[in-house]
Parts: structure tokens; C-alpha cells; sequence
């Protein structure tokens, strides 16, 4: 099956650094990958769809001047958080849609996700 | 209003029961839904899809959906403890692809009690 990973699995910042978290789909090609950011005890909420070759489109309320979004390839896509705050604590993960399936056969893969603690 | 509604639980059953979890959504035009399952700590893995109305079955797993009345759920037949986890409704929105996105509930926290 498909795999996607993610880099690193947890990361530990001090407040006011920058942090890049990596995701590769690691057998496939993926044109659309999408970030998530879950806090404890709630739902996976989308940060951003992140299209290669062209400029992520942002969810509602997603600084993209904090969270930048890279996806320079077919099977790799960064996100970068700017400028860490202890309220960007979270566990990050990315997901990737394998392209050329058919839409009923149609399901995206997780990564296996980042925890970022900012102290 | 939410744009995917599931209730929180924890719904307890005990092992080798049905276990029967709901979901609702909002958009009335959406037409593919998912069920994955979170352990903590873990990310998602998909258990089923569905996109017609009526049943669909894999193995102890069936997705219900009735997009009439904007309904999805997923029953779980044999329950068994490791099934304990939270279970994510998902439903995806927008049209072609590049702008489709999936909105998630906020999850089903299911416990099989041995």
C-alpha cells in the first residue's frame, strides 16, 4: 500500500524559533497533499491544501505567513511554522491523495503525523 | 453549525456486540464519506468509504449512508477491545481535483469492554 512519512515524529522548540516538518509520499505521486493540526482531545482540523508546483491554498483563519507551505516536488511537501509559540503545540500531520486513481477508488494516506511542544 | 457532527461518547459496549456509530453533515451536495480510526496518539487510518446510498460491508465493518437525510454510520459487528479507539467521520467537499478538502468530525470515542 501506499506510504507517506513524515519527518521528524516529535520536536521539541524553544518559543520564537522557526520548525520544518517534512512529509513524503514514499511509493506514489502526489499532486495534492494536505496539513492537518489536531489538539488533544479534538478533531483533525485542515491548516491547508498544498498543490505542487503552485501556491497552498489556506483554510480560514490559517496565518500563511506563519505556516508556510512548500511543495516542491511530487512526493514532498514542507511546512514550516514561523516564529513558535506555545500555543502552536500540536500534533501535525500530513496526508497525500495518490493521483490517477479513480474517483471510486479515491482515499488519501496519512502520514504517521509530528508532535511539535514549543517551550 | 458544524459542518460534520458526530457525538463525542465514550460509547461503551461489551465485547462481541454491534457496535453503531453515527455521523451527520451538513452539505448537502457532498458525496463521498469516510470512516477512519484514531488510536492515541496515532494518526488516521481509513476504514471504509462510501459514496452510494444504502449499505456497504467489509468484513465486520458496514457504512451506512442516507444522503437524505445527511446520515452516515458505521456499525461494527464483534466488537473486540482492540476495536477501542476514536472512530473520525470525514466528508469530502468541493469538486474537481485540487479543490476538493475533507472536513472532519470531531470524533466517536469508542470502548469495548472485555
Amino acid at each position: 500500500g501506499a506510504v507517506v512519512s513524515q519527518h521528524p515524529s516529535r520536536v521539541i522548540c524553544k518559543s520564537g524559533t522557526s520548525v520544518k516538518i517534512e512529509c513524503r509520499s514514499l511509493d506514489f505521486q502526489a499532486t495534492t497533499m494536505f496539513w492537518y493540526r489536531q489538539f488533544p482531545k479534538q478533531s483533525l482540523m485542515l491548516m491547508a491544501t498544498s498543490n505542487e508546483g503552485s501556491k497552498a491554498t489556506y483554510e480560514q483563519g490559517v496565518e500563511k505567513d506563519k505556516f508556510l507551505i512548500n511543495h516542491a516536488s511530487l512526493t514532498l511537501s514542507t511546512l514550516t511554522v514561523t516564529s513558535a509559540h506555545p500555543e502552536d503545540s500540536s500534533f501535525y500531520i500530513c496526508s497525500a491523495r495518490e493521483e490517477g486513481l479513480a474517483l471510486d477508488s479515491y482515499e488519501q494516506y496519512f502520514g504517521p503525523g509530528t508532535r511539535l511542544t514549543v517551550t | 453549525q458544524k459542518e460534520v457532527e458526530q457525538n463525542s461518547g465514550p460509547l461503551s459496549v461489551p465485547e462481541g456486540a454491534i457496535a453503531s456509530l453515527n455521523c451527520t453533515y451538513s452539505d448537502r451536495g457532498s458525496q463521498s464519506f469516510f470512516w477512519y480510526r484514531q488510536y492515541s496518539g496515532k494518526s488516521p487510518e481509513l476504514i471504509m468509504f462510501i459514496y452510494s446510498n444504502g449499505d456497504k460491508e467489509d468484513g465486520r465493518f458496514t457504512a451506512q449512508l442516507n444522503k437524505a437525510s445527511q446520515y452516515v454510520s458505521l456499525l461494527i459487528r464483534d466488537s473486540q477491545p482492540s476495536d477501542s479507539a476514536t472512530y473520525l467521520c470525514a466528508v469530502r467537499v468541493g469538486g474537481t481535483s485540487g479543490t476538493y478538502k475533507y472536513i472532519f468530525g470531531t470524533g466517536t470515542r469508542l470502548k469495548v469492554l472485555a
